[in-house]
Order: C-alpha cells, then structure tokens, then sequence
C-alpha cells in the first residue's frame, strides 16, 4: 500500500528562521518518485521537486532544500529564511513507477509571521 | 491556454440537482486526473485518463460519479444526484508524461471547482 504521512499539521515561524516540513512515505515498491507542492490560498497546487527513488542525492535550489534518506523512508523539504510569500498549505505525494495515482499527504500549514 | 483550467470556479447546489465540472488541461498533455479535496485534507484520487481512455476509475466514490475524455483533452466530471458529502474542491491535474512512462512527470493542476451542496 502507498502512503505519505505528514505529522506536523501546523508551523509558525518568525520571517527568516528556517523551517523543516517532515515527510513520511511507505511503499513497496523499488522505484517510485516523491514530489512537494505548496498550495497558496488562491488553491492552486504549484509544483516544487520530484525526486527519484534511485537518486538520492539531496539538492539545493535557492532557499529550498531536499532531504531524501531511503533508509528512513523520509523527504523532507526545508525552506532557509522564511518569507511571508512562503505562507501556505505544503503538501508531499508519493507516485510508483507501476500505477497513475498520486498518494498525497494531509498536507502542513506554514504561517510565516512578519 | 498556458495552464490548466477549472470551470466553474464555484458550484452551489441543491441536494439531489447534478452538476458537471468541466476540465481544460494544458494542451497535449497527456495525462488527466481529477482529485477531490475535503475542508483541511490532502488532495484523494478519483479517476485517472490516458489520453481518451479512462485508465482508472478506483477512485470514485460511488456510481454517481461519472468522468469522461471524450476526445483526449477536455474532460468533465459529473456529479448526479448530489449529496452534502460531496461538498469539496474538485482538482483536475494534468502531466506530459502517461502510465508507465520512464520518467514520471509532475502534476500541473487547476485552480480548482469548489462545490457546495445545501
């Protein structure tokens, strides 16, 4: 069975700290592909990053960052020096390489106070 | 257009009166999902098209629900007979990339079709 788990359902951090949002994901599958999207308020999911079940390297891209360790089946997203921009519902998701579905999590609340 | 559009933005309906949620997904894409999004919860999967072809439908709640992709772009999902428990905001998503593909693409998604039924 797939499934993602976000236990944090709301943060709220001061402008400019940084932030951990927590993913958990099973599945039993070998490959599959890990995803974030931020829902702003105007309901939109926007995509963040896709990663790769054989490509654990983690990545850096501006003020985001990925923590991908397979060993905890753990995709972590961190945002450095938070903005009030970044104020919006994150969720993670889970795809296999075998089906079309898209396993999202319940999603965590990030309210950055100016 | 250059993303995916939803239409209507907002629904109110009468329980028991069916209501058709129309799709626009990015052109040539070629995969539609529709994801239904209770108050606070994270997107659950409804139905899933390939093209034209309806791949999956696991997802629909109950036979009142009805999707099609009749020409492999615009879709629409149709709610018959609409209940309180269907009150919810009805993502469409769409991807370059189909089932199976070697590397999963990611969702594009609507702005949503918020349903509210009295």
């Amino acid at each position: 069975a797939q499934k993602v788990t976000q236990a944090q359902t709301e943060i709220s951090v001061v402008e400019k700290e940084d932030v951990t949002l927590d993913c958990v994901y099973e599945t039993r599958d070998t490959t599959y592909y890990l995803f974030w999207y931020k829902q702003p308020p105007s309901g939109e999911l926007v995509f963040l990053i896709r990663r790769n079940s054989f490509d654990e390297q983690n990545e850096i891209s501006g003020r985001y960052s990925w923590n991908f360790q397979k060993s905890t089946s753990s995709f972590n997203f961190t945002i450095t020096a938070s903005q009030v921009v970044d104020s919006a519902v994150y969720f993670c998701a889970l795809r296999s390489n075998t089906g079309n579905q898209f396993y999202f999590g319940t999603g965590t609340s990030l309210t950055v106070i100016p | 257009g250059a993303g995916v559009s939803q239409s209507p933005r907002y629904k109110v309906a009468k329980r028991g009166q069916d209501v058709a949620l129309r799709c626009d997904p990015i052109s040539g894409h070629v995969s539609l999902f529709w994801y239904q999004q209770a108050l606070g919860q994270g997107p659950e999967f409804l139905t899933y098209f390939q093209n034209e072809a309806q791949l999956d439908k696991s997802g629909l709640p109950s036979d009142r629900f009805f999707a099609e992709r009749p020409e492999g772009s615009v879709s629409t999902l149709k709610i018959q007979r609409t209940q309180q428990e269907d009150s919810a905001v009805y993502l469409c998503a769409s991807s370059a990339s189909g089932v199976y593909a070697a590397n999963t693409g990611e969702l594009f998604f609507g702005e949503g079709s918020r349903l509210t039924v009295l």
